[in-house]
């Protein structure tokens, strides 16, 4: 069955450290998408993706990158991690209808 | 501006009473609406969508351009029905869905 992947599923990080988060879907989607969750803000767009060589920035894209080189993955980039990054991040593929979502990726920032 | 309002953060009710989950929305277009549910730690799941008109755990939701509403409703809410809730709008020319801060359900038993 296609799904979509995230890891790791709980990361510890120090400030100022980079920090990747691994995205992989094999649903063949060309959409793909990373959202932060937090209380009281729901979910937020950070970076989404069209397709391979295709990224552009959502409305919390500050602090964070992303590269597309294939259909399959999406990685998500904190180049110097901050404490205002702990959050729970989702990535996301889409075809022609919805959205399907990873199972998250729980940050800490010490 | 586009935007989907959940006015509730939270939302308690007992076993066997009536839900409603409020979701507004603020859309130039035709909309295209979504419920999402999210158990306890688990990925977001589409619950349904506004195009389907379907019954998904006993849960429903109409459309109504009027009052710019899709709220969710359950006639009689289950213990395991507690989770929390997003009501999203997807832009199709960009195929971004804009989410509710989310309403969290909780049925007493």
């Amino acid at each position: 069955d296609a799904e979509i992947t995230q890891s790791p599923r709980h990361k510890i990080t120090e400030t100022g450290r980079q920090v990747t988060l691994a995205c992989h879907q094999t649903w063949n989607h060309n959409n793909m998408f990373w959202y932060r969750q937090d209380l009281g803000h729901g979910l937020r767009l950070i970076h989404y993706s069209y397709g391979v060589q295709d990224t552009n920035k959502g409305e919390v894209s500050d602090g964070y990158s992303v590269s597309r080189s294939n259909t399959e993955d999406l990685p998500l980039t904190l180049e110097s991690a901050a404490s205002s990054q702990t959050s729970v991040y989702f990535c996301a593929s889409s075809g022609a209808d919805t959205q399907y979502f990873g199972p998250g990726t729980r940050l800490t920032v010490l | 501006a586009q935007r989907v309002t959940q006015p509730e953060k939270l939302l308690s009710v007992f076993k066997g009473a009536p839900v409603e989950l409020k979701c507004n929305y603020s859309y130039s277009g035709s909309p295209e609406l979504f419920w999402y549910v999210q158990y306890s730690r688990q990925r977001l799941q589409l619950l349904l969508r506004h195009i389907s008109r379907e019954s998904i755990k006993g849960f429903t939701a109409d459309l109504n351009k009027g009052e710019t509403s899709f709220h969710l409703k359950k006639p009689f809410a289950q213990e395991e029905d507690s989770a929390m809730y997003y009501c999203a709008l997807i832009q199709r020319a960009t195929n971004k869905l804009i989410f509710g801060t989310g309403t969290l359900l909780a049925v007493q038993p």
